[in-house]
């Protein structure tokens, strides 16, 4: 079945100790993202990348990092989570994206994040 | 402040009845989405919109991509409760330097009772 997979689905953590939510997609999609939702505020877009060692800065990419060393993972890490950082973080991919590209998004289930 | 703007946040209502959500802009975008979601569950892609003045429907859903590429509208007719849900638009800037950026609405919570 063709999904995006993250875990884990929910963490509760403390301020400052790192943390990675996984992402994998099985779809051979070159692009994919991380967006964090927030009620009243939507999606907003942390980092995204076109392909392999290529990523790129989002809306909100303060306190994050990503890599993207294979084209199925995209993990986001959280080198030193702050509660400002407490939100649902969802993961996408794409066949590639951009412009008038009508390729459409594929979303993970979430994961809930609190930091205490 | 949001680039895209989408009203109204809230909306409930009857079976039956008819509703607009809104997607506004200063800003033209090369071409925009509407996604649904349910809770516990990402947003679905219901649509693209590519050209202004671009009309396409899905069943009782009709989406309108505005001339100047700046605004989209969805149209629900005869809302039964499997529409309820959040609906999302989002978009890429025209001519942006950051190909590959997503922006997206603040959401609309609709709920349609029985």
């Amino acid at each position: 079945e063709a999904q995006v997979t993250q875990n884990p689905r929910y963490l509760i953590t403390v301020t400052g100790k790192k943390l990675t939510v996984t992402c994998s997609q099985n779809m051979n999609h070159e692009y994919m993202s991380w967006y964090r939702q927030d009620p009243g505020l939507g999606l907003r877009q942390i980092y995204y990348s076109m392909n392999v060692e290529v990523t790129d800065k989002g809306d909100v990419p303060e306190g994050y990092k990503v890599s993207r060393k294979e084209k199925r993972n995209f993990p986001l890490i959280l080198e030193s989570p702050s509660p400002n950082q407490t939100s649902l973080y969802f993961c996408a991919s794409s066949f590639l994206q951009g412009y008038a590209s009508d390729s459409p998004l594929h979303f993970g289930n979430g994961t809930r994040l609190t930091v205490t | 402040t949001q680039l895209l703007e989408q009203s109204p946040q809230f909306l409930s209502i009857q079976e039956g009845e008819n509703l607009t959500v809104y997607c506004n802009s200063s800003s033209v975008f090369s071409s925009l989405q509407w996604y649904r979601q349910e809770p516990g569950e990402g947003p679905v892609l219901l649509v693209t919109v590519v050209t202004g003045g671009e009309v396409k429907k899905l069943k009782r859903l009709t989406f309108q991509f505005g001339d100047a590429r700046k605004d989209s509208s969805l149209h629900i007719t005869a809302a039964q409760p499997g529409d309820t849900g959040l609906y999302l638009c989002a978009g890429f800037l025209a001519g942006g330097t950051s190909y590959g950026k997503l922006t997206f609405g603040q959401g609309t919570i609709l709920t349609v009772h029985p």
